[in-house]
This record gives structure tokens, C-alpha cells and sequence, in this order.
């Protein structure tokens, strides 16, 4: 079975400054990775996906099979990035279940 | 479009009390989720739908949880009887087949008392 791992229930950071968002998964197969976003007020909706290998809103995320982990970055946080972040998995072969995990809640104060 | 539409967004209760919520997709979209998200759990898928068929009810927690699809743009969740620990945030998703993202709704958050 799968599982994905968000080690960080809250993360607090000042604009500016580097943002790591930590997710680190289980899975014996091949497996499409997400991140998903949900800010204040608003729908959960997908950021973005490993294998689109793009850059949204400034975030990126690399997947390292080696170390089973799909990290959210970005270099200079702002202050509407704060929000509940959720990773994802989606097994190969699959064509519908998302594992999540419990999220992380970043904070971007002033 | 206005997305996927649940309702009602807030409902409270009285344990024992049935409970109904509602879903509909996004039109075209023909498979639809709904999830469970609590402190604890985080995020659970419940229940999947394809074409209106339920194909995975293997995260539907107990016998008191059942879900419906009568058509493609309806769905309802129901507990019966409701119990405190089924207080959560309930979300509904739906998607095309062809897609890998999911779209959500708002979310109904259902208190138990």
C-alpha cells in the first residue's frame, strides 16, 4: 500500500525568505506525484505535478526516487503563499485514487 | 461554470440523526470522489465513482456510511445513524477521465453533537 508522509503539520517563514515544504513517500511501484494547495476561503486545487516538470507561482518540486521525497520549494516566499499544502500520490497504474498527506500549513509573515 | 457544488456547506446535528450531503460534478466530468478531512486523518479518499458505477467504496468507514450516484450530475453521501466521530470536513471531487486533476468542492462541514 501507499502512504505519503508531510513531516510538518505547521511551517512558519518570513517573506523573503526560502520556503522547503517536506513530503516523502511509500510506494514499491512508479508513482505520479501532485502537490494540491488550499488558501483561506478557497477550493483545494492542484499546483502542480512532477511530471509536468514546471515551475507555478514560483514553486517547484523535484522527485527523488532515490530518496523517495517530492519537496516543495521556493526561493523568496510572499505573503499569499500562506496556505494549506497537501502532497499526493497517484500509483502507477491507477487511474483515479490520490493518497494525501495530512498537509502542511505555511505561514508567510510580513 | 460554477465548479462542484456541494451543499449544504454547514450542517450540525444531533448523534443518531441521518445526514445527507450533496455533490454535483462538474459537467462532463464522469468520475466523482468524495473524501473525509479531519486533524487526525488528514485527507481520506471514501468513496470513487466512474460513469456513475461506485468502483473503490473500500475507504467507507462502516455500514452507516452510503453513498449514491443516480446520475451524472447528482451524488449523495448519507450517514445513518450519525455519531460525534463522524464530525469532518466532507469534500466532493470530480474529474474526466482523461485528466489526473481532480476538481474540488467547497466542502461541507459537518458537527456532530
Amino acid at each position: 500500500a501507499q502512504r505519503v508522509t508531510q513531516p510538518e503539520k505547521l511551517l512558519s517563514v518570513f517573506k523573503g525568505a526560502p520556503v522547503e515544504l517536506k513530503c516523502n513517500y511509500s510506494y514499491s511501484g512508479s508513482p505520479e506525484l501532485f502537490w494540491y494547495v488550499q488558501y483561506s476561503r478557497q477550493r483545494l486545487q492542484l499546483l502542480l505535478r512532477h511530471i509536468s516538470r514546471e515551475s507555478i507561482k514560483g514553486f517547484t518540486a523535484d522527485l527523488n526516487k532515490g530518496e523517495t521525497s517530492f519537496h516543495l520549494k521556493k526561493p523568496f516566499a510572499q505573503e499569499e503563499d500562506s496556505a494549506m499544502y497537501y502532497c499526493a500520490l497517484k500509483a502507477g497504474g491507477s487511474n483515479y485514487k490520490l493518497t494525501f498527506g495530512k498537509g502542511t500549513l505555511l505561514t508567510v509573515n510580513p | 461554470d460554477a465548479g462542484v457544488i456541494q451543499s449544504p456547506r454547514h450542517e450540525v446535528t444531533e448523534m443518531g440523526q441521518e445526514v445527507t450531503l450533496r455533490c454535483k460534478p462538474i459537467s462532463g466530468h464522469n468520475s466523482l470522489f468524495w473524501y473525509r478531512q479531519t486533524m487526525m486523518r488528514g485527507l481520506e479518499l471514501l468513496i470513487y465513482f466512474n460513469n456513475n458505477v461506485p468502483i473503490d467504496d473500500s475507504g467507507m468507514p462502516e455500514d452507516r456510511f452510503s453513498a449514491k450516484m443516480p446520475n451524472a450530475s447528482f451524488s449523495t453521501l448519507k450517514i445513518q445513524p450519525s455519531e460525534p466521530r463522524d464530525s469532518a470536513v466532507y469534500f466532493c471531487a470530480s474529474t474526466k477521465d482523461t485528466s489526473v486533476e481532480q476538481y474540488f468542492g467547497p466542502g461541507t462541514r459537518l458537527t456532530v453533537t
